[in-house]
């Protein structure tokens, strides 16, 4: 059972450089979220999902776009990426409601030169 | 909007000690659930213990519990025994209760904990 699985786990980009994050899940999950990691702090939402065809933002969306593809996949482009946005990103997913277990990805370390 | 506040960035333990991590949290809302993940050098997040707004008792799950105190919004967790492997950020976090839709996690900025052998 692989849980989710994010793409690439690492990555380097030059200022301006464009590029997509990759996340699927196998667990039928309705929700996915995208969060970023900045070093020593907790995790930021970036944008979510929660249910297939809608998106809506977090609490640090700009330079990002979202793409809910199918009920499996979720992915994060930077159209133009920027240093700021140096970090490790995480896609999770869960059910719909409170209570529900978010299940996380591995991670993607993307460097911004 | 919600907010997680997690006043000790460093926490050291003795290997068999006790120790205890604080978190605090600010809500209008009266259902909601609490969470501990526990993030390891691997980086990969996993849930240590939830708690339910709803309930008094305080979540135990082997070695870790928590005390949850809702009037004060104070959510704690302590770890018994530490062991070596109990090393890692831990963070908490907060999520409202109910099936709306993008019912999202929002989490403190993480406490890292150190185990001495």
């Amino acid at each position: 059972n692989a849980g989710v699985t994010q793409t690439p786990k690492f990555q380097v980009l030059k200022t301006g450089q464009s590029m997509t994050l990759q996340c699927a899940q196998d667990m039928n999950h309705n929700s996915m979220y995208w969060y970023r990691q900045d070093p020593g702090m907790g995790l930021r939402l970036i944008y979510y999902s929660a249910s297939e065809g809608t998106t809506d933002k977090g609490e640090v969306p700009n330079g990002y776009n979202v793409s809910r593809l199918n009920k499996r996949e979720f992915s994060l482009r930077l159209e133009s990426a920027a240093p700021s946005q140096t970090s490790v990103y995480f896609c999770a997913s869960s059910f719909t409601g409170g209570k529900e277990k978010l299940f996380f990805g591995s991670g993607t370390q993307l460097s911004v030169l | 909007a919600q907010t997680v506040t997690q006043s000790q960035p460093e926490m050291s333990v003795q290997e068999a000690e006790t120790v205890t991590l604080s978190c605090t949290y600010d809500t209008s809302e009266s259902d909601y659930y609490l969470f501990w993940y526990k993030q390891p050098p691997s980086r990969q997040m996993i849930l240590v213990i939830r708690q339910e707004a709803y309930k008094q008792q305080n979540a135990t799950e082997n070695r870790f519990s928590v005390n949850f105190q809702k009037a004060a919004k104070s959510f704690s967790l302590k770890i018994s025994d530490s062991q070596l492997g109990d090393a890692a950020m831990y963070f908490c976090a907060y999520r409202r209760a109910g099936n709306n839709a993008g019912n999202m996690l929002t989490f403190g900025g993480g406490t890292r904990l150190m185990v001495k052998p």
